[in-house]
């Protein structure tokens, strides 16, 4: 069945560092991958997205990239914050394009 | 973005119990959708609830486990039946308000059963 999945359940940084967080898709039709931040007691909040007309997009601090060819792609966050801290996920719509489907999550700790 | 009310924000609850999570949208959705999140794990989808139709579950959910109603546009319902303690969970409600932003989610119940 389809899958989403993320390559590491942990990652750990010093403040100030770039943290690239990365996913594998299995779905080739998939067209719109959306990154999501999970804080403690929260739920998901939309960080970036990417079509798959394009390779990256970037945002504030934030940076996707898609490579379609392998199915991959990354979120790197520039200069890490003690805030980043959370667990993030990817996500691809399912096959019918109706239902979000989530990857399994990186939990990003950064220590001062 | 929408804003989602959802409620109770936890419970703890006895086995063989239910319990009616709700879901409060300010804004009126055609498609509301229920996750459940396990301990240190992903979002799995329960079932997708439509205004005026029966929800459509997801493999390995099942409508007399987790019934929903959908009486509007802007609420829905998602009961947790004859609650074991694997059932202890965070639930999501959410919703997609337009394709260009994803999903927006409730901050969740955190559902513990005892």
């Amino acid at each position: 069945g389809e899958s989403v999945g993320l390559h590491l359940p942990t990652l750990s940084v010093q403040e100030g560092d770039n943290s690239i967080i990365n996913c594998a898709y299995s779905n080739s039709a998939s067209d719109y991958f959306i990154w999501y931040k999970q804080e403690s007691g929260k739920g998901p909040q939309f960080i970036i997205d990417i079509r798959s007309n394009m390779d990256k997009r970037q945002g504030q601090r934030v940076t996707v990239l898609l490579n379609k060819t392998v199915k991959h792609l990354s979120l790197q966050i520039a200069a890490t914050q003690p805030g980043d801290s959370a667990v993030y996920f990817c996500a691809a719509y399912d096959q019918a394009g109706t239902a979000l489907i989530f990857g399994k999550g990186t939990t990003l700790s950064v220590s001062s | 973005s929408a804003v989602i009310s959802q409620k109770p924000s936890r419970d703890i609850c006895q086995r063989g119990t239910s319990l009616t999570i709700q879901c409060q949208v300010d804004s009126q959705v055609t498609m509301m959708f229920w996750y459940r999140q396990q301990p240190g794990q992903s979002l799995t989808l329960i079932a997708t609830a439509n205004q005026g139709s029966e929800a459509t579950y997801e493999s390995g959910f099942v409508i007399d486990k987790f019934p929903i109603s959908r009486p509007n546009l802007t609420f829905s319902t998602l009961t947790v039946s004859n609650m074991s303690p694997e059932d202890s969970s965070i639930y999501l409600c959410s919703v997609e308000p337009a394709r260009t932003y994803g999903y927006t989610f409730g901050s969740g119940t955190r559902l513990t059963v005892v």
